[in-house]
């Protein structure tokens, strides 16, 4: 969904590193989600927020922090990174409760 | 939390409907029923969604049991570009009153020629 845009595409990275992954959005949608994705395992929340006040703990919220800048913005951190880190990660946008999320097309990120 | 259960994977001839079922045995009164799909790794894709009724949209039909507790999405003519993961997925509320997502493993549905 191109209302949708992650950056980067892909990143390559050693353990360690502080790494941010952006998401912003111009859909107008006030929630806005950040997934990981394994083989095997289909998608996990991390984070969720549904306005720029609002931030909330996913299922899978350790060794990872987000900021939402603005409406249309929002930022997932890995502070010092690791291996198994590794995924591919999406982010997300609804308008209200209840009402389809809209996804983007992802950030590959391999940690070394 | 309402969870989900579908069949690992499944075939489809081309030109044929392809009918996806999912068990949500756990469902709540006010929970949706969504469907999602992913081509390869792409983001997913939002296909239709319902609460009772059975829905109809462009892309697809969602048939929803009188007991909520199973749903079937049905692709009427499937096409090799249908081959993707389909999620489905209820929505839950949290311990804080938000309700939130929880993607399974879904379905890959491979469409034959």
């Amino acid at each position: 969904d191109a209302d949708v845009t992650q950056t980067p595409r892909n990143r390559i990275t050693k353990t360690g590193k502080r790494i941010m992954l952006e998401c912003s959005q111009t859909k107008g949608h006030d929630r806005m989600y950040w997934y990981r994705q394994d083989p095997g395992l289909g998608l996990r929340l991390i984070y969720y927020s549904f306005d720029v006040k609002d931030i909330n703990k996913g299922e899978i919220s350790d060794g990872y922090s987000v900021s939402r800048q603005a409406q249309a913005k929002f930022s997932l951190s890995l502070e010092s990174a690791i291996p198994n880190q590794t995924a591919l990660y999406f982010c997300a946008t609804s308008v209200a409760v209840g009402q389809p999320q809209h996804f983007g097309d992802g950030t590959r990120l391999s940690i070394l | 939390d309402a969870k989900t259960t579908q069949p690992t994977s499944m075939d489809c001839a081309e030109g044929r409907a392809a009918n996806l079922p999912c068990n949500h045995s756990t469902i709540s009164g006010n929970e949706y029923v969504y469907w999602y799909r992913q081509i390869h790794s792409q983001g997913p894709q939002y296909i239709i969604h319902g609460l009772k009724n059975n829905e109809t949209n462009e892309m697809a039909s969602l048939i929803i049991t009188e007991d909520r507790k199973s749903s079937t999405l049905i692709l009427p003519h499937a096409t090799l570009r249908d081959t993707a993961v389909y999620y489905c997925i209820v929505r839950y509320l949290d311990s804080g009153g938000y309700q939130k997502v929880t993607f399974g493993t879904g379905t890959k549905l491979q469409v034959i020629p």
